[in-house]
């Protein structure tokens, strides 16, 4: 199973700061993808980039997030202003083209305080 | 709209014995299915999955699922379980061809017992 990596490990932040979580990218990974999981509950769809535009996103996604892969550099994922309950579990996904299973990283932890 | 039932919060199982962690998936289209398993501290890590062809399908360390689709059903298995088979276990759903990102369920936790 292809590597996937994530960093940092583990982010603490201040409320209203902004926080930038990477993605080392694969070569021959063309979709990438971001997934949230708060404590204890279900991991849960953010957005899905694809060719250096947003493909999907889901209603988590708001003004507060967003994605770029700026010159085939890390993926990353921006929110702005943190709020509390943006504490959770953040995953990177990658996925070649042509094949449908998803490669997740190992998470960064996200703590808003 | 798609989703994921588990129904079992927790399956505990004794080491040796075979283990069924059950799926359920609501969905409008024909759907891709896939297990996905979380160890502690740890990202998530596929196991298999089911796009199309034969329903019992064969994954990682052991574990297979079947799809039953009058069922609506992914059950994943494994015939003798390993005390290293506890963690978390995700079903997933993608509905093909539209929708790349998976809908999940909320997760077993599988506790084997020595």
């Amino acid at each position: 199973e292809p590597e996937v990596t994530q960093t940092p490990s583990h982010q603490v932040t201040q409320m209203g700061q902004e926080v930038i979580l990477r993605c080392v990218p694969i070569s021959n990974h063309l979709y990438f993808y971001w997934y949230r999981q708060i404590l204890g509950q279900k991991v849960e769809f953010l957005v899905s980039f694809y060719n250096n535009e947003i493909s999907e996103k889901s209603e988590i996604f708001d003004d507060q997030f967003s994605v770029e892969r700026p010159d085939g550099s890390n993926f990353t994922l921006k929110i702005r202003s943190t709020k509390l309950e943006d504490s959770a579990m953040y995953f990177c996904a990658r996925r070649r083209q042509g094949t449908d299973t998803q490669y997740f990283g190992p998470g960064t932890r996200l703590t808003v305080l | 709209a798609q989703s994921v039932a588990q129904p079992e919060d927790q399956v505990n199982v004794a080491e040796g014995n075979p283990l069924t962690v059950k799926c359920t998936y609501s969905v409008s289209g024909n759907p891709y299915l896939f297990w996905y398993v979380q160890y502690p501290n740890r990202g998530l890590q596929f196991l298999l999955k089911y796009i199309t062809g034969d329903n019992l399908v064969k994954g990682s360390y052991g574990f297979e699922a079947e799809f039953n689709k009058s069922q609506t059903s992914f059950h994943l298995k494994k015939p003798s379980a390993l005390v290293s088979d506890s963690a978390l276990y995700f079903c997933a759903v993608r509905v093909a061809p539209y929708g790349q990102n998976f809908v999940f369920g909320p997760g077993t936790r599988l506790s084997v017992l020595p």
